[in-house]
């Protein structure tokens, strides 16, 4: 069974600009969600996805947005970029959610976006 | 809102056992356990569920008091490949995938 694909591996763009990175979770698996990971703050959740709705979103600004399609594939967003943004963007694929987390996820390889 | 881990660090040998914790003030469903090497994504090791189910590596032990809201990780005779840095990530009630992780610790394992 092939893994979470996330797309480009590597990214670097100057501040202002945005930028869209892609998730393509395990094959069955219907619901994505999105950290992002930097040596100060770890991991931290920006969105959850299921059936192509938002059911969570973490404490970001609304520069950041997501969305997923009906194949479940995921992308998320970050506009006017800022060199805070700076991050390995991570995505984990699950199966639905379940009451308490029960869930296991798996993540994929990350993206590595640099703002400079 | 974020679980702490303890300890930040920890070096081991080989054949050591270690035990790391995670701790925290909101009360919990679920704590997943995760490695990550250097470069690399996370990989799940576990989930502890409220009521005492258990998911994960055959060789992985970990315990989880909901009564103290902590979990502990047990890493018997440890490899060179057990080498990383470990998250707990804590889940919450509600039908959800959402975790908020731990601040990590970071195992390293010597010859």
């Amino acid at each position: 069974k092939a893994g979470v694909t996330q797309t480009p591996r590597y990214l670097i763009k100057t501040r202002g600009q945005q930028v869209t990175l892609s998730c393509s979770p395990i094959s069955g698996h219907r619901s994505v969600s999105w950290y992002q990971q930097t040596p100060g703050q770890g991991l931290q959740f920006l969105f959850e996805y299921f059936s192509e709705t938002q059911r969570n979103k973490g404490n970001f600004p609304g520069r950041f947005s997501g969305r997923q399609f009906s194949n479940s594939r995921s992308e998320m967003n970050v506009s006017t970029l800022e060199l805070g943004d700076s991050a390995l963007y991570l995505c984990a694929s699950s199966p639905s959610p379940l009451a308490g987390g029960g869930n296991e996820q798996f993540f994929g390889p990350g993206t590595r976006l640099t703002v400079l | 809102q974020q679980p702490v881990q303890s300890p930040q660090a920890v070096i081991l040998r080989e054949g050591e056992d270690a035990v790391i914790n995670c701790s925290s003030s909101k009360a919990l469903y679920s704590v997943h356990w995760y490695r990550q090497k250097h470069g690399e994504a996370p990989v799940f090791l576990m989930i502890l569920l409220k009521g005492g189910e258990q998911k994960g590596h055959e060789k992985i032990s970990a315990s989880f008091n909901e009564k103290k809201q902590q979990s502990s990780l047990y890493l018997t005779a440890s490899q060179l490949s057990y080498s990383g840095t470990y998250f707990c990530g804590t889940g919450f009630g509600g039908a959800t995938n959402k975790l908020i992780f731990g601040t990590g610790t970071l195992l390293a394992v010597q010859p």
